[in-house]
């Protein structure tokens, strides 16, 4: 049973560009989440999709959007990119409470 | 962003002893969660905990739900070099989707 995949796993952008991340939940989970990670920090909520519908949403400006497919996958798309953007994007899945982690995208914005 | 207050920042421990670490929020949770980390690996579910007083286990791993429902606590029995690692606790409150994650503990065993 294939676990949270995403891709791509690093990345690097300039200032002002725009970048799409994408997750495959665990096959069964209809949940997705999205996080931000700094590094040395823990990891910070962006928003959460269900049934195609971004459900919730963390304190993130509008540039971070994101999109749920009937498959249940998912897009993370950033526009105009800063500096303070480069992270490790987590997605995370669930079906209930617990929620599972992929192994994140390394984003690097020079 | 909003971290919830995790204990030890960081530990050295020798091969063998048990460790503990807790998490304290303000808020009433109605769910914790603890993760552990490695370096540039996405977080690894530990334990999940659902209810006040509840108490599990997974392997050398056991996870307390605080009665007050705004504290959790996790013990390492007898660690191992594998253990090192950094460990999250994330909580969430009634009536919300998101998890805010502890400020993590750093373990390093010395074997």
């Amino acid at each position: 049973d294939a676990g949270v995949t995403q891709s791509p796993t690093h990345l690097i952008k300039t200032r002002g560009q725009q970048v799409t991340l994408r997750c495959s939940p665990k096959s069964g989970h209809d949940t997705v989440s999205w996080y931000q990670q700094a590094l040395g920090q823990g990891p910070q909520f962006i928003f959460q999709y269900y049934e195609e519908e971004e459900r919730q949403r963390g304190n993130f400006p509008d540039r971070f959007s994101g999109h749920q497919f009937p498959n249940y996958s998912s897009e993370l798309n950033v526009n105009a990119l800063l500096l303070g953007d480069s992270a490790l994007y987590l997605c995370a899945s669930a079906q209930g409470r617990a929620q599972y982690f992929g192994p994140g995208t390394r984003l690097l914005v020079l | 962003g909003q971290q919830l207050n995790q204990s030890p920042q960081s530990m050295f421990i020798q091969e063998g002893e048990d460790v503990s670490m807790n998490c304290t929020s303000s808020s009433i949770f109605n769910t914790w969660l603890w993760y552990k980390q490695d370096p540039g690996e996405g977080p690894v579910l530990l334990i999940a905990l659902y209810k006040a007083g509840e108490l599990t286990s997974n392997g050398r791993l056991t996870a307390q739900f605080g009665i007050t429902r705004k504290d959790s606590f996790l013990n390492i029995s007898a660690s191992i070099p594998s253990d090192v690692g950094i460990y999250f606790c994330a909580g969430r409150t009634s009536g919300t989707y998101k998890y805010i994650f502890g400020t993590g503990t750093r373990l390093k065993v010395l074997a």
